[in-house]
């Protein structure tokens, strides 16, 4: 299992370009978070997806940003027409479908990808 | 709404010396309360829940209720425990985790 997967790693845009983030879960995970960690702070939530859902949305910026999770491939964030205070990295999650009696489950986070906008 | 409080952003010791990380939370209900780690050049990992009341590489995290609290301890660091680390809260109800801002551990050979 190869873990969650995220590409590009690094990625360059200009101001007002789109950035397309890609996130493949883990084999048998269904759930997938996003998250974005600025400069000197932790991971804040954006939204939570399963297979065609989008779960939890609650941490997305209301303007540029959306995310999707289609049947078939990868998990996308997509935000629009970038600005500088969208550099930041992004961490992709993944957890299987049960939380198990406890509740309580394992997010497996992807190495990230970093966004830089000049 | 929930919050977690991680005071310190850096955090040195000697090898062999007693590490706690300190982690406070904020939160009305009842949390579960997670630390993740990231070692260098690593993915961020799960290092410990406190459902598991377990001791992974040597580290234990008791959930404090009336502090508030998720101190993470070792009772001898090892230098390769250098790495960042992060406390997590997840809300009742909740499927997303809420992150302090992490403590960079370093262990001085």
């Amino acid at each position: 299992n190869a873990g969650v997967m995220q590409n590009p790693r690094h990625l360059v845009r200009r101001r007002g370009q789109e950035a397309r983030l890609r996130c493949s879960p883990m084999k048998g995970h269904s759930h997938v978070y996003w998250y974005r960690q600025l400069p000197e702070e932790g991971l804040k939530f954006m939204v939570y997806l399963q297979k065609e859902n989008i779960i939890d949305e609650s941490g997305m910026p209301k303007e540029r940003f959306s995310a999707e999770f289609p049947k078939e491939g990868p998990s996308i964030l997509r935000i629009q027409q970038v600005v500088r205070g969208d550099s930041a990295a992004y961490f992709c999650a993944s957890s299987p479908p049960s939380g198990g009696t406890s509740g309580a489950y394992e997010q497996y986070f992807g190495p990230g990808t970093r966004l830089t906008v000049t | 709404a929930q919050r977690v409080t991680q005071p310190e952003k850096l955090l040195s010791v000697f090898k062999g010396a007693p590490v706690e990380l300190k982690c406070n939370y904020s939160y009305s209900g009842s949390p579960e309360l997670f630390w993740y780690v990231q070692y260098s050049r690593q993915r961020l990992q799960l290092l410990l829940r406190h459902i598991s009341r377990e001791s992974i590489k040597g580290f234990t995290a008791d959930l404090n209720k009336g502090e508030t609290s998720f101190h993470l301890k070792k009772p001898f660091a090892q230098e390769e425990d250098s790495a960042m680390y992060y406390c997590a809260l997840k809300a009742t109800g909740a499927n997303n985790l809420f992150f302090g801002t992490g403590t960079r551990l370093t262990v001085i050979p």
